[in-house]
């Protein structure tokens, strides 16, 4: 079995600061692990992913995330936000057949 | 457009009518996924086909769900007598085979049963 638990359902930071959201999953099998970004009235788009490979991964847009087995964590992060960046964002878990998603995490950014 | 593609994009239907929606992958993604969202809820799993194979249902997916994908291409989702509680965003997806490659997202089919 596995699943996501996305630790903030919001996170509101003013343009121009860091961001942080947070990602711990449970998977029985090395997972893969992706970002998801949701902008109102349009589809899920892929922002990065995790597949074994280099624990720090880049995504678009400026986004990066830190796998950490140690924490069972896949942190999603930006060094400096936009306001374009305001949307929902999903972490999901995958290792196999199935796309477990978490509930996810509403960024707002504040000017 | 090569990207997923669902029809139709907006569905109200009366209680206890039935409805379909269709989903057309990629053309090479032979993986091929359904996903439910409500309001302010992440996408649940409702099933997954490798080609013309349904290999898993959830159990969210009752008795008034069934899905096909016929000769492996196109994908239907139908809802049978449909309740309130079904009003949701459908959602289709599809990878390619390789284990743990990302999957692409259809702009989704939201079905309001009044």
């Amino acid at each position: 079995a596995q699943s996501v638990t996305q630790l903030d359902s919001h996170v509101s930071v003013s343009e121009g600061t860091p961001v942080l959201l947070r990602c711990n999953y449970s998977s029985s099998y090395s997972p893969s692990l992706f970002w998801y970004v949701q902008h109102p009235n349009k589809g899920l788009q892929l922002l990065l992913k995790y597949t074994s490979a280099a624990t720090l991964v880049k995504g678009i847009n400026g986004f990066e995330a830190e796998f950490k087995k140690s924490e069972t964590s896949f942190h999603l992060t930006k060094p400096s936000a936009h306001m374009s960046d305001a949307a929902e964002y999903f972490c999901v878990v995958s290792s196999g057949n199935d796309m477990r998603f978490g509930a996810g995490t509403r960024l707002t950014v504040k000017p | 457009d090569t990207g997923v593609s669902q029809d139709p994009r907006h569905k109200i239907t009366k209680r206890g009518q039935n409805v379909t929606f269709r989903c057309d992958p990629i053309s090479e993604h032979n993986r091929l996924y359904w996903y439910r969202q409500t309001l302010g809820q992440g996408p649940e799993f409702l099933t997954y086909f490798q080609n013309e194979a349904q290999l898993e249902k959830s159990r969210l997916l009752s008795d008034r769900f069934s899905a096909e994908r016929p000769k492996g291409s196109f994908s239907t989702l139908e809802i049978q007598r449909t309740e309130q509680g079904d009003s949701a965003m459908y959602l289709c997806a599809s990878s390619l085979r390789q284990t743990n490659t990302e999957a692409f997202f259809g702009q989704g089919t939201r079905l309001t049963v009044v």
